[in-house]
């Protein structure tokens, strides 16, 4: 079993929809979650970090954390092609970052 | 503009060889990870150091080492190089620990032939 687990998609995503993503990890002493954007050739980029359970909002993005079923989400508003990226998952588990596979989005007009 | 550089951008070498490849962490951050990751996956963790010292080690044999300077910059090295070693890679760094998220150099795209 992985310890962060996504789905690989792609994902597609009608201009101004909302894109969900799910992430699933399996250590329950996971302190910290973060999503991060990676757009193709390049290196990833922090969007939302989230540390307790319930809803963190930031502009268009939500982060959404359940530690009880151990899964945290991502949710984005009014879905741009500039959003077509791959997102990864990671989970701060035993002083490491851990990553998922990452969902490709597909934000089409 | 990220804090985080690496270099060189991109590096060709041949199966068998060495590589050495570099990271300048952003100002203050005394921790640094390095990760691997291979076209159409998720970033694999290498290694982490804190303050020069190895705290952390991800599935990766013991041609995989590296340093961390006193002045916090890293390098990662690579020996007898594989096909399948053929990735970016990637530098991390944070302040203490990466609780609260690493940023990201630009990678070092590694193509093994």
């Amino acid at each position: 079993q992985k310890e962060v687990e996504q789905n690989s998609g792609p994902l597609s995503v009608p201009e101004g929809a909302i894109a969900s993503l799910n992430c699933t990890y399996s250590d329950r002493g996971s302190q910290s979650f973060f999503w991060y954007r990676q757009y193709s050739g390049k290196s990833p980029e922090l969007i939302m970090s989230i540390y307790s359970n319930g809803d963190k909002e930031d502009g268009r993005f939500t982060a959404q954390l359940n530690k009880a079923s151990q899964y945290v989400s991502l949710l984005i508003r009014d879905s741009q092609p500039s959003d077509s990226a791959t997102y990864l998952c990671a989970v701060y588990s035993w002083g490491k970052l851990q990553f998922g596979a990452g969902t490709q989005v597909v934000v089409t007009p | 503009e990220t804090g985080v550089t690496q270099s060189p951008t991109h590096l060709i070498k041949t199966r068998g060889q060495q590589v050495t490849l570099r990271c300048s962490s952003q100002s203050g951050h005394n921790t640094v990870s390095w990760y691997q990751q291979a076209l159409g996956q998720g970033p694999q963790f290498i290694f982490q150091y804190y303050r020069e010292e190895e705290n952390g080690r991800g599935n990766f044999p013991p041609r995989f080492s590296g340093l961390q300077f006193p002045n916090y910059s890293s390098e990662l090295n690579v020996n007898a190089l594989e096909l399948d070693d053929s990735a970016l890679y990637l530098c991390a760094s944070s302040l203490d620990s990466p609780r609260y998220g690493y940023t990201f150099g630009s990678g070092t795209r590694l193509t093994v032939v």
